[in-house]
Order: structure tokens, then sequence, then C-alpha cells
């Protein structure tokens, strides 16, 4: 049983650039979210999917983010115009949702830097 | 207003201790509740869930849950300095769609 993976583990880029970051879920998980983590901080919501269905996204969310997760299994996110604030750690996790009571599991995270 | 709450530490504790960690959150609709270990630099891991009123122990872990008070509690008994992570406070929360809502997390150092 592999876990979450995401790809690439870093990402250096420089201002102004788009940056495309990939999490394959645990297998038989129906739902995936995307987190970012600054330093000091807790994750920070960003969206999640229910399938290929994106059901949530953070209302402070900029519209330089989208994501997706087209056949309901792997799934993307890309930042547009990237900014020196972007840089943090995104994460992505997987869930076998049935109800609200469902734990969730983090991939290995993708470090990004802007500069 | 931050949803849930944690003393950020750092917390102290020697070996052999019980650490005690602490959380509180806002949302009264919130239904699951865990707890997640990071070490610096790596991604959070589950450690503990739980989801009713009281107490849950899994080996060396009790998770305790008081929704009344909004209150949730991780204790860490015999603890070992491979403990020493920053470990954070984790909720379902209605206004992300349930999706978890994290704290700051709390900052434990295990001395020798």
């Amino acid at each position: 049983d592999t876990g979450v993976s995401q790809n690439p583990r870093h990402k250096i880029t420089k201002r102004g650039q788009n940056v495309t970051f990939r999490c394959d879920p645990i297998s038989e998980h129906n739902r995936l979210y995307w987190y970012r983590q600054t330093l000091g901080q807790g994750p920070e919501f960003l969206t999640y999917f229910q399938n290929e269905a994106q059901l949530e996204k953070s209302r402070l969310l900029s519209d330089r983010f989208s994501a997706e997760r087209p056949k309901g299994s792997f799934s993307t996110l890309e930042i547009q115009r990237t900014e020196q604030g972007d840089s943090a750690m995104y994460l992505c996790a997987s869930s076998n949702y049935r109800d609200r009571n469902t734990e969730a599991f983090f991939g290995q995270g993708t470090r990004l830097t802007v500069v | 207003q931050k949803e849930v709450e944690q003393n950020s530490g750092p917390l102290s504790v020697p070996e052999g201790a019980i650490a005690s960690l602490n959380c509180t959150y806002s949302d009264r609709g919130s239904q699951s509740f865990f707890w997640y270990r990071q070490y610096s630099g790596k991604s959070p891991e589950l450690i503990m869930s739980i989801y009713s009123n009281g107490d849950k122990e899994d080996g060396r872990f009790t998770a305790q849950l008081n929704k009344a008070s909004q209150y949730v509690s991780l204790l860490i008994r015999d603890s070992q300095p491979s403990d020493s992570a920053t470990y954070l406070c984790a909720v379902n929360g209605r206004d992300s769609g349930y999706a978890l809502n994290f704290g700051k997390g709390t900052s434990l150092l295990v001395t020798p």
C-alpha cells in the first residue's frame, strides 16, 4: 500500500513564472485535499475534491491558483504568475470519505521557493 | 477569528514525563478531531483521531475530547526524545465543507 505521492519534492522558480504540482492519492481514496504551510504555521486549507468534483475552495485562495482532478485519481495544482509570497510547502492529503469522521493522510509535500 | 487555537510553546518536558498538549476550537458543529505530529521539514503524520466525548488511548498516547467546552487534548506518557516535534490539532470545519482546519501547532521538546 503506497501512500500519497507528491512531485516534485522541491521547486525553485523565478517570480512571474507558472508552476504545476502533482499529487497521487492513496489508490482507493475518493477525497483529495490541497493545503499550504509556511514556517511556524499550521497547514492552511486551499481546496478539496471528491472524486473529480471540486467541492470547496478557500475564500482566501487567489485566482492565480487552480486545481484539477480530471479523472478522479491524481490532481494538479497550478500557480500562475508566481509571487514571492507563494513560497511555502504545498501539501496534498487524501481520505476514503464515507462520513465526516474520516482520517486524512498527507504526502511528503512540495516545497516551493520563488526567487 | 482563528478557528483552532493551540499554545505555540515550546513545551519542554523531561524524558519519561507526561506531556500535555491542548487545543480549543470555535465551531460547535465540528465532529471529528485529530492530532498530527510533524517533524521539522517533514509533512504531518496522523497519530490520533477522536470523535466522541471522553478519552481514547493508543499506546503512549491518550486523546481527550470535551465538546461542551470545545476542548481537545493529547497526553503523551513516558515521553521520549523522539517525541520532540510539533503537534498539530485538526478539526473538521463546517466553513470549509468539513475539510480539516489546523491550529498553528505546539512545539514539544523532550529533554534527556
